[in-house]
């Protein structure tokens, strides 16, 4: 499995973008790059997935390089709620089992 | 909206006692995940269950831990002689993985565990 590096946390205040890089360098051709956000004592949610080039749903965007090494997950116009950590998960589809890191913790302030 | 339930939210229990963890997954969900998430730490894989057996099981899923899919909406984690260790948060997930790459599971909101 495809290591990730992504920092450990981010401040941010309400109204900005924020964006979450995540590294990595390993990752093997038939892996996906897959952001999971996860609030106090709740189970992780699927925000979003990509293969390359940039995805965006209802929630976040996700760019990915041409050379797939790293990903940016994009956060629009964050609000408090959006305090959370988010995971950066690297996987082939073929091995459902999701590896969590230790994922980047989002702190929104007023 | 479709959701994973768990139940007990909360259980506690003494050190040597079994306990069964419940989950109902997502209807026409196929598979069907176990995870853990000590207070403080990150979630960790147990088992992957399909077709009606283990696909796949961690170092943590060790001889004390099963999973049953006893019907045609429950899935359970059975821990037969809790230790101190077992603390934490069991999460239950289920996916049905359509298109090439699909990676979504979908999270139960847990059931804490305390061992005493």
């Amino acid at each position: 499995l495809a290591k990730t590096t992504q920092p450990i946390s981010m401040d941010s205040y309400e109204g900005q973008e924020v964006n979450i890089t995540c590294s990595h360098n390993n990752i093997a051709t038939n892996d996906y790059i897959t952001w999971y956000q996860q609030f106090p004592s709740q189970g992780p949610r699927f925000i979003i997935q990509g293969y390359k080039t940039k995805v965006t749903n209802e929630v976040a965007s996700l760019f990915i390089p041409a050379d797939r090494k790293s990903s940016t997950l994009s956060l629009p116009r964050v609000s408090l709620s959006d305090t959370a950590v988010y995971y950066c998960l690297v996987g082939d589809a073929t091995d459902y089992k999701l590896s969590f890191g230790a994922g980047t913790t989002v702190t929104v302030r007023a | 909206e479709p959701e994973v339930t768990q139940t007990p939210s909360h259980q506690v229990t003494q050190m040597g006692q079994e306990v069964i963890l419940r989950c109902v997954p997502i209807s026409n969900h196929l598979y069907f995940y176990w995870y853990r998430q000590i207070l403080g730490q990150k979630v960790e894989f147990l088992v992957s269950f399909y077709n009606n057996e283990i696909s796949e099981k961690s170092e943590i899923f060790d001889d004390q831990f099963s999973v049953e899919r006893p019907d045609g909406s429950n899935f359970t984690l059975k821990i037969r002689s809790t230790k101190l260790e077992d603390s934490a948060m069991y999460f239950c997930a289920s996916s049905a993985p359509g298109l090439a790459g699909d990676l979504e599971q979908f999270f139960g909101p847990g059931t804490r565990l305390t061992v005493l």
